[in-house]
C-alpha cells in the first residue's frame, strides 16, 4: 500500500521560530511536493523536486526553503515563521515511470503560528 | 501559467446527481483529474481522463470533458452523504514534464439526508 507520512498532524510555533516539516514516502518515487492549502484559495504549490537535491520553485516559494537529501525524504523549512504561515500544509510525491503522473498526498499538516 | 477554475460550493440531497464543473486554460493539457478530499484528511485520486477522449466512466462516476471548451465535469450518480468532501480538478500541461499538476481551488460539496 503507497504511503506518504508527514511528521506532525498539528504543530503550533512562535513567530520567528524555526520551523521544519518532514515527508517520507515509501514508494521510490522521483518527484516530490509542498503544497499549503488555505480556504477558497485551494492548493498552492510551493516546492517540488524531482530528484534528490534537486528543487525547483513553485507558485509560492517566498519564506520557504526546501531540503532533498534522500530520495524518501523532502523537507519544508521555514526559517523564521510568520502568522501569514499558519496553514494546512500537504506533501505529495509521484514517479515519472507512471504516464498519468498520480500524486499521492500526505494526511497532511495544520501549522499555527502565533 | 496554467489557471483551473471551479466552483466553490455545491448542495445536493441524496440519491440526487451531482455535477462538479471545472474550466482550464492550457489547451495542450495531457491528462485532468479529479481529486476528493475528506475532512481532515489529503487528497486521493478519484479518477483521470486522458486528454484524446472525450468521457470516461467508473461506477457512479462519470468525466466529461469538451477540449473545445476546455471543460470538465465530474457526475456522481446516487449521491451520498459519505460523498460529502471537497473535489479537486486538476491538469497536467504538456510542458509538465516533471509531474507538476495544477489545481482548481476546490468545490466543496454536501450532501444533505
Amino acid at each position: 500500500d503507497v504511503k506518504v507520512t508527514q511528521s506532525s498532524r498539528y504543530l503550533v510555533k512562535r513567530t520567528g521560530e524555526k520551523v521544519f516539516l518532514e515527508c517520507v514516502q515509501d514508494m521510490d518515487h522521483e518527484n516530490m511536493f509542498w503544497y499549503r492549502q488555505d480556504p477558497g484559495l485551494g492548493l498552492r504549490l510551493i516546492y517540488f523536486s524531482y530528484d534528490v537535491k534537486m528543487k525547483e520553485k513553485g507558485d509560492i516559494p517566498e519564506g520557504y526553503s526546501v531540503s532533498r537529501e534522500k530520495k524518501e525524504r523532502f523537507s519544508l523549512i521555514l526559517e523564521s515563521a510568520s502568522t501569514n504561515q499558519t496553514s494546512m500544509y500537504l506533501c505529495a510525491s509521484s514517479t515519472r515511470k507512471m504516464r498519468y503522473n498520480e500524486q499521492f498526498f500526505g494526511p497532511g499538516t495544520r501549522l499555527t503560528v502565533l | 501559467g496554467e489557471d483551473v477554475e471551479q466552483s466553490l460550493f455545491l448542495s445536493v440531497r441524496e440519491g440526487d446527481s451531482s455535477v462538479i464543473n471545472c474550466t482550464y486554460t492550457d489547451s495542450s493539457s495531457t491528462y485532468l483529474y479529479w481529486y476528493k478530499q475528506e475532512p481532515g484528511a489529503g487528497l486521493q485520486l478519484l479518477t483521470y481522463i486522458f486528454s484524446n477522449m472525450d468521457m470516461k466512466q467508473d461506477q457512479r462516476l462519470t468525466v466529461l470533458l469538451n477540449k473545445k471548451d476546455k471543460h470538465l465535469s465530474l457526475r456522481i450518480a446516487d449521491t451520498q452523504t459519505g460523498d460529502s468532501a471537497i473535489y479537486f480538478c486538476a491538469e497536467r500541461g504538456r510542458g509538465s514534464t516533471l509531474g507538476r499538476l495544477y489545481f482548481g481551488r476546490g468545490t466543496q460539496l454536501t450532501v444533505w439526508p
